[in-house]
C-alpha cells in the first residue's frame, strides 16, 4: 500500500527540540522530492520545508529557516524534520507530503500523497 | 510571496446542487514558457489530511469524480462541484506552486444546506 506515516510529535517546551520522522512505503522513495506541511489548530496549511529525491537540495520557509533541518535516509525510506528553538507558533499538525512528479523543476511544490500527520505542541 | 485569497470563507449548498469556490492570487501563476497555470485544489475532510483534486488549474487527479472541475487562468480560478454529494463536506484549499514558497488559500468550508 502506498502510504506515509509520521511519528515523533509531542509536547515540548519553548526553546526545545524535536525530531519528526515520516516512513514511506509502496513507492520508490528515492525518486521523489518530499516536503513537510503544517497546519496550526483550526487553521490553514503552511509549507515548511522540502528536499529533493537525492537529498542534495533542501528548501525552507522563511519562518523556520535556521531552526529546522530537513533530511532523508533513502536506505530506510524515511524523511526527517529536526526542529530546534521551538516557539509557541510552531504548534501544529505536521504532515509529510510527496511531491507530484512532473517535468518541471522540483521547487514547484504540489502534493499527491499525504500522511495523516503528527501533532507538535509547544507550550510551557 | 504570493498571497492566495479564497471566497467565500464558508458555503452551504443543497444536495445535488452546484457549489462554486473562488480563488485569487496576488500575482499571475501562469508560466508563459509552457502556458500552464501552477494552481491546485485540495479537499480536506474532517480529521483527515488534504487530498489533491485538481492540478494545472483544470487537470483532475486520478480517481477524482468528474463532478469536480477547475477553471481559470492568470490570477482568478474556480473550483466547481456540479452536483453536491454528502461526502463532499470538507474544507477546500487552493494552492499556488508557481513560486517558492508555495502558498495556500485560507480555505473554504463547504456544508450541506
Amino acid at each position: 500500500e502506498v502510504q506515509l506515516v509520521e511519528s515523533g510529535g509531542g509536547l515540548v517546551h519553548p526553546g526545545g527540540s524535536l525530531r519528526l520522522s515520516c516512513a514511506a512505503s509502496g513507492f520508490t522513495f528515492s525518486s521523489y522530492a518530499m516536503s513537510w506541511v503544517r497546519q496550526a489548530p483550526g487553521k490553514g496549511l503552511e509549507w515548511v520545508s522540502g528536499i529533493s529525491g537525492s537529498g542534495g537540495s533542501t528548501y525552507y520557509a522563511a519562518s523556520v529557516k535556521g531552526r529546522f533541518t530537513v533530511s532523508r535516509d533513502n536506505s530506510k525510506n524515511t524523511l526527517y524534520l529536526q526542529m530546534n528553538s521551538l516557539r509557541a507558533e510552531d504548534t501544529a499538525v505536521y504532515y509529510c507530503a510527496k511531491r507530484k512528479p512532473d517535468s518541471t523543476t522540483v521547487t514547484h511544490w504540489y502534493f499527491d500523497l499525504w500522511g495523516r500527520g503528527t501533532l507538535v505542541t509547544v507550550s510551557s | 510571496d504570493i498571497v492566495m485569497t479564497q471566497s467565500p470563507d464558508s458555503l452551504a449548498v443543497s444536495l445535488g446542487e452546484r457549489a462554486t469556490i473562488n480563488c485569487k492570487s496576488s500575482q499571475s501563476v501562469l508560466f508563459n514558457s509552457n502556458n500552464q497555470n501552477y494552481l491546485g485544489w485540495y479537499q480536506q475532510r474532517p480529521g483527515q489530511p488534504p487530498k489533491l483534486l485538481i492540478y494545472w488549474a483544470s487537470t483532475r487527479e486520478s480517481g477524482v469524480p468528474d463532478r469536480f472541475s477547475g477553471s481559470g487562468s492568470g490570477t482568478d480560478f474556480t473550483l466547481t462541484i456540479s452536483s453536491l454529494q454528502a461526502e463532499d463536506v470538507a474544507v477546500y484549499y487552493c494552492q499556488q506552486y508557481f513560486s517558492s514558497p508555495c502558498s495556500f488559500g485560507q480555505g473554504t468550508k463547504l456544508e450541506i444546506k
